[in-house]
């Protein structure tokens, strides 16, 4: 089966620029994670689905984030106006909560470059 | 929050050494996992381990819940094995240590 998918790899845009990221996790998983990296803070979760619906939106750094999951194979996480600051990785992990391991597993991450 | 420490923050190896990664948290946990983030920034499962000793091939690792710290064992390392090692605790906040990075050396 193929792992989690993201795209772009890498973006790189203008700062007031709208920004989407998209992530298709792995089949059958029932929940889908949001991370961002950066070498500040390190890896922190930005918000959380389960079953499509937003759980835990609390590490959102701000309005201008919003992350939605339209069904159970895709998810967007848009950044709008985008800042210099908002430069980092971003990471969507996805696990089934139906297994007895309770393991995320991660995508390739999504190199967001704010000029 | 639960907070969670790594050490060494740095650890440089030659070829073949064996090393130890420790990992501190400060709450009773019912998750922990071993991560590795290779060079090219790719996050890896290591170990799912909330409790107890599991190995994979030069890996182990050993998590002592009663006592709020987990112990990654790398043997006979290669250089394959550069990267940064994250342990992360939580059920679905999953919160990451700052992270162990490994050199190893030919």
């Amino acid at each position: 089966d193929a792992g989690v998918i993201q795209s772009p790899r890498h973006e790189v845009t203008e700062m007031g620029q709208e920004v989407t990221l998209r992530c298709k996790p792995i089949s059958g998983h029932d929940y889908l994670f949001w991370y961002r990296q950066t070498m500040m803070r390190g890896l922190e979760l930005l918000i959380y689905f389960n079953n499509n619906v937003p759980i835990d939106d609390s590490g959102m750094p701000e309005d201008r984030f919003s992350a939605k999951m339209p069904n159970a194979s895709f998810s967007t996480l848009k950044i709008q106006p985008s800042e210099p600051r908002d430069s980092a990785v971003y990471f969507c992990a996805s696990k089934d909560s139906k297994r007895d391991q309770d393991t995320q597993y991660f995508g390739p991450g999504t190199r967001l470059t704010v000029l | 929050g639960i907070q969670v420490e790594q050490s060494p923050p740095d650890l440089i190896l030659q070829e073949g050494a064996n090393s130890t990664l420790r990992c501190n948290f400060s709450d009773s946990v019912n998750n922990l996992q071993w991560f590795h983030q290779n060079p090219w920034g790719q996050l890896i499962n290591l170990f799912y381990i909330p409790s107890g000793t599991k190995q994979n091939g030069r890996l182990s690792a050993t998590t002592v819940a009663t006592e709020r710290y987990s112990l990654l064992y790398i043997s006979s390392s290669q250089t394959t094995d550069s990267g940064v090692y994250f342990c992360a605790v939580g059920y679905n906040d999953m919160r990451f240590g700052a992270g162990t990075r490994l050199t190893v050396k030919p």
